[in-house]
């Protein structure tokens, strides 16, 4: 079940630069998208989320963009910080299910 | 501000015993939620709960797997004859309504099957 796809499983950035985390879906159902941040034995932590029916959501340092014609959206931080080091899940929601899909995860790691 | 707990961090078990693993939602929460993420693999749905029922459940979630909501506070997911494959970490998830999509998670249980 590869509905929610994050490709990349690594991403390495300098700190101060612009973090970009991608995420595609297969689902056309899909009309809700989340990230979530997890550090190491602990629980995924809820960043930001986007509807459908926007293309674009930002809070702080975080925005997430989305393009529904692709079937793709990403998550920008700027600037990245150390404490941003935490592999990030993106998560896919349909209003007729009230499952989260997540995709594979991707390990950020913020260098000094 | 209010978080989702759960108990035990961590539960070593033998192949064929009964485990369950407990969570508090946040007070004013209405669904309920349980994930695994089996090591270096994806964070899995399990099973939603509603209004003391299920709402949606997984094919993973199979006859082994139930869940209770025994008080106004807990949640709890028990699995009758633990499998070496149920070896994961178990999250935990809650939210507030219907139209309200984000759901919050627990820190999760390491369930090790020996």
């Amino acid at each position: 079940d590869q509905q929610v796809k994050q490709n990349s499983p690594s991403l390495s950035v300098q700190e101060g630069r612009i973090s970009i985390l991608n995420c595609d879906y297969t689902n056309s159902m899909f009309d809700y998208f989340l990230w979530y941040k997890k550090y190491p034995a602990e629980g995924p932590t809820f960043l930001i989320s986007i509807s459908s029916i926007k293309d674009k959501n930002e809070d702080g340092r975080f925005t997430v963009f989305l393009n529904k014609s692709a079937k793709h959206l990403s998550l920008h931080i700027v600037p990245s910080q150390p404490g941003d080091s935490a592999v990030y899940f993106c998560a896919a929601f349909s209003q007729g299910a009230q499952k989260l899909v997540f995709g594979q995860g991707t390990r950020l790691t913020i260098n000094p | 501000e209010p978080e989702v707990t759960q108990t035990p961090s961590h539960q070593v078990t033998q192949m064929g015993q009964e485990v369950i693993l407990r969570c508090v939602p946040i007070s004013n929460h209405l669904y309920f939620y349980w994930y695994r993420q089996i090591l270096g693999q994806k964070v899995e749905f399990l099973v939603s709960f509603y209004n003391n029922e299920i709402s949606e459940k997984s094919e993973i979630f199979d006859d082994q797997f139930s869940v209770e909501r025994p008080d106004g506070s807990n949640f709890t997911l028990k699995i009758r004859s633990t499998k070496l494959e149920d070896s994961a970490m178990y999250f935990c998830a809650s939210k507030t309504d219907r139209m309200y999509n984000e759901q919050f998670f627990g820190p999760g249980t390491r369930l090790t099957v020996l």
